[in-house]
């Protein structure tokens, strides 16, 4: 079974610090991977996706892919408060284009 | 760029009636998902289309559902004799006409809720 793994949380941090969100997922032939924010009773809302080892940037956001350990990560540089959501962690496992498969999320507070 | 739009946003109906959900996709996307959410879960795919092909449908679909995309534009989502399980927000969502995997874009769904 393809799975992909989350923290549920909740992590609470400071405004003004670093989050780190973790993923783990169970096949080695993933190559697509995608966070998503998702306030409560919204949709989810694509931050970044990534398909290479390493770091992206964008903005205070940092996604990082480690394919060898089969993780991904997301950093929140300078949390602010509306940065409180849900974010959840997405796979395209090999042998599709498109499916995604979610994790459960972890729910981030960032405390004024 | 409107965004992915989903009508009606809420809906309550009574168990063993059939609700139909529509999906209006982002206009130059060719491919469109259904997904379903409970609460604590994270999305789960439903079915997925690539113009008016329906190309994959999850075990999760039982016969009761049936999803349609006529033209390759928008898409709608119909349950049939709905069970109080199938309360969930059922969210569409749509990405562009690449040769791999591509970004979705997510609607703000469809709230059912089966009494």
């Amino acid at each position: 079974q393809k799975e992909v793994e989350q923290n549920s949380g909740p992590l609470s941090v400071p405004e003004g610090a670093i989050a780190s969100l973790n993923c783990t997922y169970s096949d080695r032939g993933s190559q697509s991977f995608f966070w998503y924010r998702q306030y409560s009773g919204k949709s989810p809302e694509l931050i970044m996706s990534i398909y290479s080892n390493g770091d992206k940037e964008d903005g205070r956001f940092t996604a990082q892919l480690n394919k060898a350990s089969q993780y991904v990560s997301l950093l929140i540089r300078d949390s602010q408060p509306s940065d409180s959501a849900t974010y959840l962690c997405a796979v395209i496992f090999g042998g599709s284009n498109y499916k995604l498969t979610f994790g459960k999320g972890t729910l981030l507070t960032v405390n004024p | 760029d409107t965004g992915v739009s989903q009508n009606p946003r809420h809906k309550i109906t009574k168990r063993g009636q059939n609700v139909t959900f529509r999906c209006d996709p982002i206009s130059e996307h060719n491919r469109l998902y259904w997904y379903r959410q409970t609460l604590g879960q994270g999305p789960e795919f439903l079915t997925y289309f690539q113009n008016e092909a329906q190309l994959e449908k999850s075990r999760l679909l039982s016969d009761r559902f049936s999803a349609e995309r006529p033209k390759g534009s928008f898409s709608t989502l119909e349950i049939q004799r709905t069970e109080q399980g199938d309360s969930a927000m059922y969210l569409c969502a749509s990405s562009a006409r690449y040769a791999g995997p591509s970004e979705q874009y997510f609607g703000p769904g469809t709230r059912l809720t089966v009494t």
